[in-house]
């Protein structure tokens, strides 16, 4: 099976902007999650879809939102960006029906860099 | 509250000694699993191994090998014969069954330089 894909690798936005990330899962899985990886505050969870519908939430503005489309990919857009965004953005799939259980597949990542 | 706690930030070793990376875990949960993901430069992180709060047998997957104490709330990897293929950014993580959907709480990762 294939692994999970993002797109782009890489970017590069102006604060004030907004950007859009893309996440397809392994085939079959239907979670999607999200995390933001930067070196002061480590991997930190942003956001769930299972299903077309957000699951669980992490502790980011609201400027943070996401999608998940009736095949399961999942895109994440961030709107006025601030340099503070500028980070690795993880995408993880699973099964999705254990839930807290389930084991997480990661993607490559997409690194955004806010000038 | 979940907590993972890794506090070797970063190891130095030469190649073919042995190693162990440090976690532990804090939760109030008594059905949880435990996980252990690799990154290497490239960032992706790598799946190592899942174990369930209930499955306190240790396990050895070739050079590696994983040593769960519930009583001391520790999940220690240990890297035999270390080679420089390993050097990477090991992550500990917990997931609580509870939870409602995914939530995995990271520890904030020790970094494994394996020197030839």
């Amino acid at each position: 099976k294939a692994g999970v894909t993002q797109t782009p690798r890489y970017l590069i936005k102006t604060r004030g902007q907004q950007v859009t990330l893309s996440c397809s899962p392994i085939s079959g899985h239907r979670s999607v999650s999200w995390y933001q990886q930067t070196p002061g505050q480590g991997l930190q969870f942003l956001f769930e879809y299972f299903s077309e519908t957000q699951r669980n939430k992490g502790n980011f503005p609201g400027r943070f939102s996401g999608r998940q489309f009736s095949n399961s990919r999942s895109e994440m857009n961030v709107s006025t960006l601030e340099l503070g965004d500028s980070a690795l953005y993880l995408c993880a799939s699973s099964p999705g029906q254990g839930a807290g259980t389930d084991t997480q597949y990661f993607g490559p990542g997409t690194r955004l860099t806010v000038l | 509250a979940q907590k993972v706690t890794q506090a070797q930030t970063e190891i130095s070793v030469v190649e073919k000694e042995d190693v162990t990376l440090d976690c532990v875990y804090e939760t109030r949960d008594t059905t949880y699993y435990l996980f252990w993901y690799k990154q290497p430069p490239s960032g992706e992180l790598v799946f190592l191994i899942r174990r369930n709060s209930f499955d306190e047998q240790n396990e050895i997957s070739g050079r590696y090998s994983w040593n769960f104490q519930k009583s001391t709330s520790s999940f220690n990897f240990t890297i035999t014969a270390s080679q420089v293929v390993d050097s990477a950014v090991y992550f500990c993580a917990l997931s609580e069954a509870s939870n409602y959907g995914q939530n995995f709480v990271f520890g904030p990762g020790t970094r494994l330089s394996v020197l030839p």
